[in-house]
C-alpha cells in the first residue's frame, strides 16, 4: 500500500484481556518497528524486525508482550493479560532497509479499562 | 549511545523563520542526524536527515556545525501546520551501537506556532 497501516484505529479492552495490534508495512519494506507512547511522552521502542526475525527485542517491557511477522510483511503485536499501564499508543514504521529513514502508521490507541 | 539535548519548547510567528537547536558532543564519526516531527495525534514523519555537510530539502534545512557537536533544523517560513514536537536522533550509519541502528527518540521540542 501507500503508507503503513495499524489495525485497529482504536482499541478498549477490559483488564485481563488479550489483544492483538496488526501492522501492514509498504510493500518491499523489509524492516519493521514497534513503538509505544504513552499520554504526553515519547516513543518507547518495543521490537524491531528484518524480514521475519527480530534480531532486536530489547525493548519488550514484559513477556506478557510478543510479536511475530509472517511473509515478511505483516506484523502482529499481542498483549497478553492486559494492564491498565499497557494503555497507550502503538506506532508501527517499516523502512527499505534497516537504516532508511522510517515510515510511521497512524497508530493504535490502546485503552485498558 | 549517543545523545541528543534539546530544548522542551519554542514557540514562533507565523511566516517567520524557526531555527530548532540540538547538541550532541559526544555524536561519533559514524552517526547521521536525523530531524523526525510528530504532529498532533499523529505518527512521527521523516523531515531530514545529514552526516557532515548542510542539507537542504522541500520541508526544511539541517545546519551541521563544523565540530558536528550540534546541529539546527531550519523552517525557513513557519506555518500553522508546523506546530509539532521535533526529534533531533543520533543514528550509527553502520547499525552497530547499542540500538542496532533503530531510531531512539528522546523528549523532543514541541513547537508553538503563532498566528
Amino acid at each position: 500500500g501507500a503508507g503503513v497501516s495499524q489495525s485497529p484505529s482504536n482499541k478498549v479492552t477490559e483488564k485481563g484481556k488479550d489483544v492483538e495490534l496488526r501492522c501492514d508495512p509498504i510493500s518491499g519494506h523489509t524492516a519493521l518497528y514497534w513503538y509505544r507512547q504513552s499520554l504526553g511522552q515519547g516513543l518507547e521502542f518495543l521490537i524491531y524486525f528484518q524480514g521475519n526475525s527480530a534480531p532486536d527485542k530489547s525493548g519488550l517491557p514484559s513477556d506478557r508482550f510478543s510479536a511475530e511477522r509472517t511473509g515478511g510483511s505483516v506484523s502482529t503485536l499481542t498483549i497478553q493479560r492486559t494492564q491498565q499501564e499497557d494503555s497507550a499508543v502503538y506506532l508501527c514504521a517499516s523502512s527499505l532497509i534497516q537504516r532508511g529513514g522510517y515510515t510511521f502508521g497512524s497508530g493504535t490507541r490502546l485503552t485498558v479499562v | 549511545d549517543a545523545k541528543t539535548t534539546q530544548p522542551n519548547s519554542m514557540e514562533s510567528n507565523e511566516e517567520e523563520p524557526v531555527h530548532l537547536p540540538c547538541n550532541h558532543s559526544t555524536i561519533s564519526g559514524t552517526d547521521y542526524i536525523h530531524w523526525y516531527r510528530q504532529l498532533p495525534s499523529q505518527g512521527p514523519e521523516y523531515v531530514i536527515h545529514g552526516l557532515t555537510s548542510n542539507v537542504n530539502n522541500r520541508m526544511a534545512s539541517l545546519a551541521i556545525a563544523e565540530d558536528r557537536k550540534s546541529s539546527t533544523l531550519i523552517l525557513h517560513r513557519a506555518t500553522l501546520r508546523d506546530a509539532a514536537v521535533y526529534y533531533c536522533i543520533l543514528r550509527d550509519v553502520l547499525g552497530y551501537g547499542g540500538s542496532q541502528g533503530n531510531l531512539i527518540f528522546g523528549k523532543g521540542t514541541k513547537l508553538s506556532v503563532k498566528p
